[in-house]
């Protein structure tokens, strides 16, 4: 079974910085898929962004890229230019890519890491 | 396209009551899931449905609950003989080809006391 670890409970930052979020996981598959979620306070969740295991370009969204190593098994995210609507729990996401039957679409989340923008 | 929508949003109930939850997910997608969040913790996964077909069920998903998505469209949850560990916030999310990425509605937060 796969696992993703964030061993990062509470990260912060101060507005208009660059924050980095770890995430690790573990897998014996070659095909996944990983994403970023962000869950503000009281509010629903959102992706971030989303990274093919197949494609070595980090992928990029406006102010958040990520660093993925895929033989490290690890898939950080870079929120540069840290803003306060920033706030919020990010969860990193694992998802297979093994079309067989139903388990490959459900994903498999992390603790998450509860970052504070301070202005 | 309006989004995953998810019906009540909050539900305080009686341990040994039944709740039902309603989903409604974005109205192209074909995929739906379900998802439990405990305080602290990440999403864990219940039950998946492609298009009225309940392909997987986790183990986490005990007899007590059953989930439906009758013509395709929206899904129900409900949970019988409710105890006070079902207390968590319960998220639907919806998925269609090519990418399958899962958007999310905002939960339904169950209470039992």
């Amino acid at each position: 079974a796969q696992t993703v670890t964030q061993s990062q409970p509470e990260m912060s930052v101060q507005e208009a910085e660059t924050v980095t979020l770890s995430c690790t996981y573990d897998t014996s598959e070659s095909d996944y898929y990983l994403f970023w979620y962000k869950q503000p306070p009281s509010r629903q969740m959102i992706l971030v962004i989303r990274q093919e295991a197949y494609k070595q370009q980090n992928a990029t969204e406006n102010r958040f890229s990520v660093n993925f190593q895929k033989a490290a098994k690890s898939f950080s995210l870079k929120i540069s230019d840290s803003q306060l609507g920033d706030a919020a729990m990010y969860f990193c996401a694992y998802r297979s890519a093994r079309y067989s039957g139903g388990s490959n679409y459900k994903l498999t989340f992390g603790k998450g890491t509860l970052l504070t923008v301070n202005p | 396209d309006t989004g995953v929508s998810q019906d009540p949003r909050h539900k305080i109930t009686k341990r040994g009551q039944n709740v039902t939850f309603r989903c409604d997910p974005i109205s192209e997608h074909n995929r739906l899931y379900w998802y439990r969040q405990t305080l602290g913790q990440g999403p864990e996964f219940l039950t998946y449905f492609q298009n009225e077909a309940q392909l997987e069920k986790s183990r986490l998903l005990s007899d007590r609950f059953s989930a439906e998505r009758p013509k395709g469209s929206f899904s129900t949850l409900e949970i019988q003989r409710t105890e006070q560990g079902d207390s968590a916030m319960y998220l639907c999310a919806s998925s269609s080809p090519p990418t399958d990425t899962q958007y999310f509605g905002p939960g339904t937060r169950l209470t039992v006391l």
